[in-house]
């Protein structure tokens, strides 16, 4: 079984200040994993993903993050919070054709 | 349209009512999913079709019904709710399952 742990359901940091969002994840096969963020009103929409290869994967809105096999990490970043950013982020795993999600971090960014 | 649209956007039912929520993608896919969202929970997975097959049905109560006609739309039969069926239903489509899906903007369904 699979399963995925987002540290903090809520997050808030200033404009212009670094954006990082923690995830942690169980699997029993080599992973693929998903970061998603949600406007209010609105469906999830993909801002990365993990599946093989190069462990720092860039995403759009300038977010990355980094699958640290050793630490079972996937964690989100952005070096410099913008007020477009405030959303919820959720991160997943997938093994075989099932997406499991995190409870999701909600981030404010204050002006 | 592009994308993955779903209808409506906005539903309010009576326990007693029967409504069927509707998705459709545009993209070429050949899985799509039913996803509950609710205040506080993870996402919930609900049905998996893939090639209007379905793959998983993940212990969903009866009173949901899936109905997948042809690889682009997907529908959702409700049927005798409960007010705890309150939240936000929404849909997804990959071009394979395993890949990353595409989610449409979400049906919020209250029950009376």
């Amino acid at each position: 079984a699979q399963s995925v742990t987002q540290l903090g359901s809520h997050v808030s940091v200033s404009e212009g200040a670094l954006v990082l969002l923690r995830c942690n994840y169980s699997s029993s096969v080599p992973p693929y994993l998903f970061w998603y963020v949600q406007y209010p009103n609105q469906g999830l929409q993909l801002l990365l993903k993990y599946t093989t290869g190069a462990t720092l994967v860039k995403g759009i809105n300038g977010f990355e993050a980094e699958f640290k096999k050793s630490e079972t990490s996937f964690h989100l970043t952005k070096p410099s919070a913008h007020m477009s950013d405030a959303a919820e982020y959720f991160c997943a795993v997938s093994d075989s054709y099932q997406l499991t999600f995190g409870k999701g971090t909600k981030l404010s960014v204050i002006p | 349209e592009t994308g993955v649209t779903q209808t409506p956007r906005h539903l309010v039912m009576g326990m007693t009512n029967k409504k069927s929520l509707k998705c459709e993608q545009h993209l070429g896919h050949n899985a799509m999913y039913w996803y509950k969202q609710s205040a506080k929970k993870p996402l919930e997975l609900m049905f998996v079709y893939s090639l209007e097959e379905r793959v998983e049905n993940n212990s969903v109560p009866s009173r949901f019904s899936p109905e997948c006609p042809n690889s682009s739309h997907l529908f959702l039969h409700l049927h005798t709710l409960q007010p705890e069926d309150s939240a936000l239903y929404l849909c997804a489509s990959s071009l394979e399952i395993n890949n990353e899906q595409f989610f449409g903007p979400g049906t919020r369904l209250t029950v009376l």
